[in-house]
C-alpha cells in the first residue's frame, strides 16, 4: 500500500512570503502530525490533526498553521517566512490519535532566502 | 526542557559487533517508546517500539530494553552491518497526548566494514 506522500519535496521561498505544504496519509489513517527538523533543534512537533480537528499543538508561533480535509489529507501553512524557517518538514500518519502505527513521509525541504 | 535525551551524538562500531544506543527520559508519563532510523533528507523509518508494560522487545537483529525506574532505554543491534549506518532517534509518547512524539537529538551510528 502507498506510504505517506508529501509534496513538494523541495521548495525555495523568499523571506516574507508564505508557503503551503501538503501531506497525504496512508489510506485509512485518520491522524496526521507535522514536525520540523533543523540541525540545531532536532525534530520538533508542530501539530496533530485527527478527523479534521487539531488535537495537539507544539510551541510554534501562530505563523504556523494547518488543516485537515475530510479525506484525511493535510496541509501546513507558514506565513511571513523567516530565514529560521528553513528546515525539513515531515508529516506522519497513524490510524488513530496514538503513536501506534506511526509512519513518516519523506519530507519537504524548505529553504528561505 | 529536553524530555528525551540521547547523550551520545555519535557511535562507531565494527561490522559484526554489537551496537548499543542509549536514551534517557524525564517525563514519567511517557508510556510508549519508539526507535527510528533516519538518512539525510528522508523521513524517519520505524525500527522497533516498546510499551511501558514491558521491559524488552525483540525484532530480528534489533532489541529494545526499557528500565522504567532509571527512565532509560537502549537499542541493541546484533550483529551490526554497514547498512545500519544512519542517525538513530528515540522517541516517546504519552497516552494523553495523542500521537505527539517527543524526540531525542539523535545518535549517528557508523558501522565500519
Amino acid at each position: 500500500k502507498a506510504g505517506v506522500t508529501q509534496t513538494p519535496r523541495y521548495l525555495i521561498k523568499t523571506r516574507g512570503q508564505q508557503v503551503t505544504l501538503s501531506c497525504s496519509p496512508i489510506s485509512g489513517h485518520r491522524s496526521v502530525s507535522w514536525y520540523q527538523q533543523t540541525p540545531g533543534q532536532g525534530l520538533q512537533f508542530l501539530f496533530e490533526y485527527f478527523s479534521e480537528t487539531q488535537r495537539n499543538k507544539g510551541n510554534f508561533p501562530g505563523r504556523f498553521s494547518g488543516r485537515q480535509f475530510s479525506n484525511s489529507r493535510s496541509e501546513m501553512n507558514v506565513s511571513t517566512l523567516e530565514l529560521g524557517d528553513s528546515a525539513l518538514y515531515l508529516c506522519a500518519s497513524s490510524p488513530y490519535s496514538t503513536a501506534y502505527g506511526y509512519t513518516f513521509g519523506s519530507g519537504t525541504r524548505l529553504t528561505v532566502v | 526542557d529536553q524530555q528525551v535525551k540521547q547523550n551520545s551524538p555519535s557511535l562507531s562500531v565494527q561490522e559484526g559487533r554489537i551496537s548499543i544506543l542509549n536514551c534517557d527520559y524525564t517525563n514519567s508519563m511517557f508510556d510508549y517508546f519508539l526507535w527510528y532510523k533516519k538518512y539525510p533528507a528522508e523521513g524517519p523509518t520505524f525500527l522497533i517500539s516498546i510499551s511501558s508494560i514491558k521491559d524488552k522487545n525483540e525484532d530480528g537483529r534489533f532489541t529494545v530494553f526499557l528500565n522504567k525506574s532509571a527512565k532509560h532505554l537502549s537499542l541493541h543491534i546484533v550483529p551490526s552491518q554497514p547498512g545500519d549506518s544512519a542517525v538513530y532517534f528515540c522517541a516517546a509518547s504519552e497516552e494523553t497526548s495523542g500521537s505527539r512524539l517527543t524526540f531525542g537529538e539523535g545518535t549517528q551510528l557508523t558501522v565500519n566494514p
